[in-house]
């Protein structure tokens, strides 16, 4: 079993639709949680970054930790078409300078 | 501007021939990674250094090398014991002061 586990889509949603991201953990030491959002061909950027459970909000975009049940959440509302990418679920245990534990990634389209 | 910075984007190479990835950064980061993207397979470790001089194995780390003799350099050397090098190649950093870890663009190697 892989350490995080994430659903590779592809998903398809009109404009203005709820997106709805997820991924599952089985290493209950991971603390630290993180969404990168990958545009074709290019490095990942950092999206939302969490701290243990509960939930973080930035603008269109909603982060959500549930230790308990080794699952995080993304949510983007009111998707446009610039939002159209592969967007990486990623964790760690401690230190910043350790290794990070990505998602397959899931693939995100929406369409005008 | 800082940042990282990969060469080059496009690599093409022979089957049987060494190649190195160049990865160097300037953000004053300690720790740096390497990380190989397939379609469909998101991201996976295959070394990463959190200091100069020492490193660690990832994941797949097997037909690969690296050196870290500066902290604002690690290059990336594919063998050609590695089986499938044919890969979208991400280079990364991180410090202790930040949450995240920053990516290069990518460099796409293609063994013909």
């Amino acid at each position: 079993q892989k350490e995080v586990e994430q659903d590779p889509g592809p998903l398809s949603v009109p404009e203005g639709a709820i997106v709805s991201l997820n991924c599952t953990y089985s290493n209950s030491a991971f603390q630290y949680f993180m969404w990168y959002r990958q545009y074709s061909r290019k490095g990942p950027e950092l999206l939302m970054y969490t701290y243990s459970s509960g939930n973080k909000e930035d603008g269109r975009f909603t982060a959500q930790v549930d230790k308990s049940s080794k699952y995080i959440s993304l949510f983007i509302r009111d998707s446009q078409p610039s939002d159209s990418a592969t967007y990486l679920c990623a964790m760690r245990r401690g230190s910043t300078l350790g290794r990070l534990y990505f998602g397959r990634g899931t693939q995100l389209t929406v369409w005008p | 501007d800082g940042g990282i910075t990969q060469s080059p984007k496009y690599l093409f190479r022979k089957e049987g021939q060494n190649v190195t990835l160049s990865c160097e950064q300037n953000l004053n980061h300690d720790a740096m990674y390497w990380y190989r993207q397939d379609p469909g397979q998101g991201l996976r470790l295959i070394y990463y250094s959190q200091i100069v001089n020492d490193f660690q194995k990832g994941d797949i780390a097997e037909g690969y090398s690296v050196s870290r003799e500066k902290k604002e350099s690690f290059p990336l050397t594919v063998t050609s014991a590695q089986k499938n090098p044919t890969a979208f190649y991400l280079c990364a950093s991180s410090s202790e002061r930040e949450s995240e870890q920053f990516f290069g663009p990518g460099t796409r190697l293609t063994v013909l």
